[in-house]
């Protein structure tokens, strides 16, 4: 079955940590995105890659970093400079021809929290 | 500038009765609209998208969607609610304003259905 594997299901970082979460997608898509999900609050984007070696920052890409060697691989770093880390991190997937109007497939989700 | 706003931060409705979930948007293009829905804890599942075709759309479990331009709506419903569709709904506009595949995605709406 094609689709998204996000791990570890669950995070907890510790002062000065920098954690990396990991997101692989089977789907041969070539863009890639990372939001961040807060309580009652929608989706906000952070980082996406439309092709391999080659990223953008989204609308909250501060205290974050990725990186996008394989076209299947686009793992996210919180950096100790993101000082409120505590959310729930999705990792997004979609193909590229007619992007504007394509759906993005979803992984299952990294919950990240503060020891 | 592309927005949506969900008018409705909680729903709860009875099972068996309609569903009705609201959704405006804003667009300087025509856009492309879709329906997410996200258990607890899981990722997003595309529910429909409207892409210029038909202005009545279907889409898994029994939603559908109604495109009227004249409103700038697209809400949410379905015949009858079952217990299973308790969940967080999220509609979702397509950023024609770049070529990047963006989405930009409303604040989500809470559906609560009772026995």
């Amino acid at each position: 079955d094609g689709g998204i594997t996000q791990s570890p299901k669950y995070l907890f970082r510790k002062e000065g940590q920098n954690v990396t979460l990991s997101c692989e997608q089977n789907l041969n898509h070539d863009a890639m995105y990372w939001y961040r999900q807060d309580p009652g609050q929608g989706l906000r984007l952070i980082y996406y890659s439309q092709i391999v070696n080659d990223f953008q920052k989204g609308d909250i890409a501060e205290g974050y970093s990725v990186s996008r060697e394989k076209k299947e691989s686009f793992p996210l770093t919180v950096t100790s400079a993101q000082k409120n880390p505590t959310a729930f991190y999705l990792c997004a997937s979609s193909i590229v021809q007619g992007m504007r109007d394509q759906p993005q497939h979803f992984g299952d989700g990294t919950r990240l929290s503060i020891l | 500038a592309q927005s949506v706003t969900q008018l409705d931060s909680h729903v709860s409705v009875s099972e068996g009765t309609p569903v009705l979930l609201r959704c405006n948007y804003s667009s300087s293009y025509s856009p492309s609209l879709f329906w997410y829905v996200q258990h607890p804890n899981k990722g997003l599942q595309l529910l429909l998208k409207y892409t210029s075709a038909a202005t009545l759309v279907k889409g898994i479990n029994g939603f559908e969607a109604e495109f009227k331009k004249s409103e700038t709506s697209f809400h949410l419903t379905k015949p009858s609610a079952h217990m299973s569709d308790a969940a967080e709904y999220f509609c979702v506009v397509s950023d024609r304003s770049s070529n990047t595949g963006k989405l930009i995605f409303g604040q989500g709406t809470t559906l609560q259905v009772k026995p």
